[in-house]
C-alpha cells in the first residue's frame, strides 16, 4: 500500500543536540511538507519542497533544515538553534491539486 | 497573508445528534480550496471534506457537509447523526490554487469535538 512513513514515532534528545526526523513516501508525489503541531496552535508550516533538490522556507523555518536529494525522502533536522523543539511533527505529500496526504507523525521531546 | 480562525476551542454533542463547527478565513484571493481535517487520538490527519471556492454548491461526504459562504468568508462543518468515532480534533484549513502556489495549507487552531453516549 502507498503511504508516508515517519520514523520514529517517539524521539527523545538532550538539549543542544541536533536530531533528524525521517519522512519517506512511496506515492510518487512531487511535493512534500513538514508541519509542526503545538497544543492550541494548529499546524504550522516549517519547510516544503515541490521538486527534488529544491525547497522553500515555511512560516517557522528558523532552527530547522531540510534536504530533498530523492523524490521519496524529505528529512527534517531540528538543530540546537531551535529554541523550543519539543512538539509533534507531521510530514505530508501531494501531487497537483490533490489534497495533502499525511504521515502518522513523530513526537519529539527535548530535555 | 491568509488566516484561518476557529472560534470554538471545544464542543460536545450527544450521539446521533447534529453539530456544526465554525470556521472563518481571510484572503484577498478569489481562487482557493478549503478543507476540514479530522485528527483522532491516534493523531493521524484525515481529510474529511474539501470545497473549491469557485463551486457554489456545498460539498458533502456522507454525514459531513459544509456551509460555504464565500462573501462572508465562512466555512462551517455540519456533522449529522454524530457517532462516537467522530470524537477528534477538527481543523479547518485553506490553500491557494493552482498547485504552483505550493499547495501550502494554512490551518486554524482546531476544535476538539467530544461525542457523548
Amino acid at each position: 500500500d502507498g503511504g508516508i512513513t515517519q520514523s520514529p514515532k517517539y524521539l527523545f534528545r538532550k538539549e543542544g543536540q541536533n536530531v533528524t526526523l525521517s519522512c519517506e513516501q512511496n506515492l510518487n508525489h512531487d511535493a512534500m511538507y513538514w508541519y509542526r503541531q503545538d497544543p492550541g496552535q494548529g499546524l504550522r508550516l516549517i519547510y516544503y519542497s515541490q521538486i527534488v533538490n529544491d525547497f522553500q522556507k515555511g512560516d517557522i523555518a528558523e532552527g530547522y533544515s531540510v534536504s530533498r536529494e530523492k523524490k521519496e525522502s524529505f528529512p527534517l533536522t531540528v538543530t540546537s538553534a531551535q529554541k523550543n523543539p519539543t512538539a509533534f511533527y507531521l510530514c505530508a505529500s501531494t501531487e497537483g491539486n490533490s489534497p495533502l496526504h499525511f504521515g502518522n507523525g513523530t513526537r519529539l521531546t527535548v530535555t | 497573508a491568509q488566516t484561518v480562525t476557529q472560534s470554538q476551542p471545544e464542543m460536545s454533542v450527544q450521539e446521533a445528534e447534529t453539530v456544526t463547527l465554525s470556521c472563518t478565513y481571510d484572503t484577498s484571493e478569489n481562487n482557493y480550496y478549503l478543507f476540514w481535517y479530522k485528527q483522532p487520538p491516534s493523531r493521524q490527519m484525515i481529510l474529511v471534506i474539501r470545497q473549491e471556492a469557485y463551486k457554489q454548491q456545498n460539498a458533502t461526504e456522507n454525514r459531513f457537509s459544509v456551509n460555504f459562504q464565500k462573501a462572508a468568508k465562512s466555512f462551517s462543518l455540519k456533522i449529522s447523526d454524530s457517532q462516537l468515532g467522530d470524537t477528534a480534533m477538527y481543523f479547518c484549513a485553506f490553500s491557494l490554487t493552482p498547485a504552483e502556489y505550493g499547495n501550502k495549507l494554512v490551518f486554524g487552531a482546531g476544535t476538539i469535538l467530544r461525542v457523548k453516549s
